[in-house]
């Protein structure tokens, strides 16, 4: 089963930062926090991963609380192309992912 | 580098029939993973070769289906007797352990639908 808990939807104007919560309260100190979007009829993408500390690269960033509960991530500039469905997903560094239902987010003009 | 890449992308069979699933990693990954995913809902994972070794295989995974990867590189996924319950669309994703990132990169799928 997957072990975060994410909204089912989201809206967010276009230009403005998104950010997409995730609950992981069982996370263990061994797994890290994983995030990938897919586009309708493809499969899904790589954006970013962490396990303590804020990460950031040319697509998003993931602020992780301190103590390992939740995370965010922040898309900075939302366009049209970033409507998807964007899964957190908890793992050991070399495990199979496992998806929950994700967050739907839908960038609008 | 092409990314990963599955064929057929699409699969219309009736109900009892076999079919066959291929999929082609990025070159030198040497992990090969299978999922399924239904109308909805997040992808499943199915089934995991490192190598040609298939090291992980979900109890989704009834006797139905089988994966192979013989030669450490493509890999195949066979239904048996197929039933409507199998239609899905049928992901394959691979990972290199060279990659500090162990991200996964996965192709466009195989939509399966059974009559």
């Amino acid at each position: 089963d997957a072990k975060t808990t994410q909204p089912p939807s989201m809206d967010c104007a276009e230009g403005r930062a998104a950010n997409l919560p995730c609950n992981h309260s069982t996370i263990s100190g061994n797994e890290y926090v994983y995030w990938y979007r897919q586009i309708h009829s493809q499969g899904p993408q790589y954006i970013i991963h962490g396990l303590k500390n804020n990460e950031t690269n040319e697509m998003a960033s993931l602020i992780i609380t301190e103590d390992r509960k939740s995370s965010t991530l922040i898309l900075p500039h939302a366009t049209l192309r970033d409507t998807a469905v964007y899964y957190c997903i908890v793992r050991p560094y070399t495990d199979k992912l496992i998806f929950g239902t994700g967050t739907r987010l839908q960038v609008f003009p | 580098d092409t990314g990963v890449s599955q064929n057929p992308r699409h699969k219309i069979t009736k109900r009892g029939q076999n079919v066959t699933f291929r999929c082609d990693p990025i070159s030198e990954h040497n992990r090969l993973y299978w999922y399924r995913q239904t109308l909805g809902q997040g992808p499943e994972f199915l089934t995991y070769f490192q190598n040609e070794a298939q090291l992980e295989k979900s109890r989704l995974l009834s006797d139905r289906f089988s994966a192979e990867r013989p030669k450490g590189s493509f890999s195949t996924l066979e239904i048996q007797r197929t039933e409507q319950g199998d239609s899905a669309m049928y992901l394959c994703a691979s990972s290199t352990d060279r990659s500090p990132y162990n991200e996964q990169f996965f192709g466009p799928g195989t939509r399966l639908t059974v009559l």
